[in-house]
């Protein structure tokens, strides 16, 4: 079956700070990866889409970006960190595009000071 | 008009209650709808998909209306495991967008 890890769980990390945040998925092959944003009270936010190795869509510009550099491995990357930027941050996978079912990871919590 | 829109809530309903969620989005060519619910502090988890003739799992039924644009939710014979955030997932077509709504909370009680 399939599975999917995030890490780490929770994050609190200073204004101005670099950020990493790995999403892996076992038990599958070329999935299609998504990370998305959800603020406190707030609906979630598609942050970046990737259908393959290197392949990258943004949704929404900002200061984060993504990079995938393995089948089921997906980063998300931040080079300065902004208050705004707190919020809970899913990945999750789908076996096609957007219109099929989502399996989201357990999430990453970031606060930022 | 947000591009997905659902009643926050909280709906307070006792145990064995039927309760209803509508979500209205404002794409027309929209072509794939989710629910999902999320427990406090955790990820969404997929709780069906919508089908155009409708459909039902369990004490979950699930309806779609084209014509007025929503989809809807119906829990029948409420548990307090119910107790959660529904987030109501809608897909257009054009681009890779798939838009959650903010989510309906319910709360279950005894």
């Amino acid at each position: 079956s399939q599975t999917i890890h995030q890490w780490p769980a929770t994050l609190v990390q200073p204004v101005g700070s670099p950020l990493s945040l790995e999403c892996t998925v076992e038990g599958t092959s070329n999935p299609n990866l998504y990370w998305y944003r959800q603020a406190a009270g707030r609906g979630l936010q598609l942050l970046f889409y990737s259908v393959g190795i290197g392949q990258i869509s943004s949704e929404v510009p900002q200061n984060l970006s993504a990079s995938r550099p393995q089948d089921r491995q997906f980063i998300l990357s931040s080079k300065k960190l902004l208050l705004s930027d707190s919020g809970f941050y899913l990945c999750a996978w789908s076996v096609s595009g957007p219109q099929d079912t989502q399996y989201f990871g357990p999430g990453t919590r970031l606060t930022v000071l | 008009r947000k591009e997905v829109e659902q009643d926050p809530g909280p709906f307070n309903v006792p145990e064995g209650a039927t309760v209803a969620f509508n979500c209205t989005y404002s794409n027309s060519a929209s072509q794939s709808f989710f629910w999902y619910r999320q427990d406090c502090r955790k990820e969404p988890k997929l709780l069906m998909s919508v089908y155009s003739s409708g459909n039902e799992d369990g004490r979950f039924t699930a309806q779609l209306n084209r014509a007025s644009q929503y989809i809807s939710l119906l829990i029948r014979d409420s548990k307090l495991s119910d107790s959660a955030t529904y987030l109501c997932v809608v897909w257009g077509s054009g681009g890779f967008k798939t838009i959650f709504g903010a989510g309906t909370r319910l709360f279950v009680k005894a």
